[in-house]
């Protein structure tokens, strides 16, 4: 089984700063998918990033980037330019690759980290 | 634009009722998937499906059951509802495997 670990339950820094947001799993599997997800106070859960474990350049999608360390199991968060939409849970998640046919597994999730962007 | 809707929203149980709460996906996607959101938690998988028929147990299957007959919906079950239970679950999607997950807006679950 894995275990998705987010060390920082709360972080707060004023807007426009940069913020990285901690995520530290365990897995036996050598090829798996991890993902970033935001809940704002909506309740809904936003993709904001995936990245493919056996892709050695890290994901970007605009003011998101990770840093992705897989031997050390390490997929940690940034975020430029913070801004007060950014207020939100957000949650890391595992998920092992399946081949076609294999059947599927679903997301395992850390208990997350709430980022509060400062005016 | 509807992606995943859950129904419905919001509901209140009493202790050993049933209820079904709906997932319906308009993006024909194979893959589904229940989740339970815990206060202080992260999300958990509940039972998934990797298609029409087809059903599996996840992380936390246990007091609830599902079907899916057709793609677009599946469906999640309590037969006898306990305190336990309380929570907000997540219907999700995908088109495969490893490809992000669409999610609907969560359904509150409280039982009294």
């Amino acid at each position: 089984a894995q275990t998705v670990t987010q060390s920082q339950p709360e972080m707060s820094v004023q807007e426009a700063e940069t913020v990285t947001l901690s995520c530290t799993y365990d897995t036996s599997e050598n090829n798996y998918y991890l993902f970033w997800y935001k809940q704002p106070p909506s309740r809904q859960m936003i993709l904001v990033i995936r990245q493919e474990a056996y892709k050695q350049q890290n994901a970007t999608e605009n003011r998101f980037s990770v840093n992705f360390q897989k031997a050390a199991k390490s997929f940690s968060l940034k975020i430029s330019d913070s801004q007060l939409g950014d207020t939100a849970m957000y949650f890391c998640a595992f998920m092992k690759h399946v081949d076609s046919g294999g059947g599927a597994d679903g997301l395992t999730f850390g208990k997350g980290t709430h980022l509060i962007i400062q005016p | 634009n509807a992606g995943v809707t859950q129904t419905p929203k919001f509901r209140v149980l009493k202790t050993g009722q049933s209820m079904t709460l709906l997932c319906a996906q308009d993006m024909n996607h194979e893959y589904m998937y229940w989740y339970r959101q815990d206060p202080g938690m992260g999300l958990r998988l509940i039972h998934y499906s990797v298609g029409e028929g087809t059903t599996a147990k996840g992380e936390v299957p246990d007091g609830y059951n599902v079907s899916r007959l057709k793609k677009q919906n599946f469906l999640l079950g309590l037969e006898s509802a306990a305190p336990s239970q309380t929570s907000v679950y997540f219907c999700a999607s995908s088109y495969l495997s490893g490809r992000p997950q669409h999610f609907g807006d969560g359904t509150r679950l409280s039982i009294l």
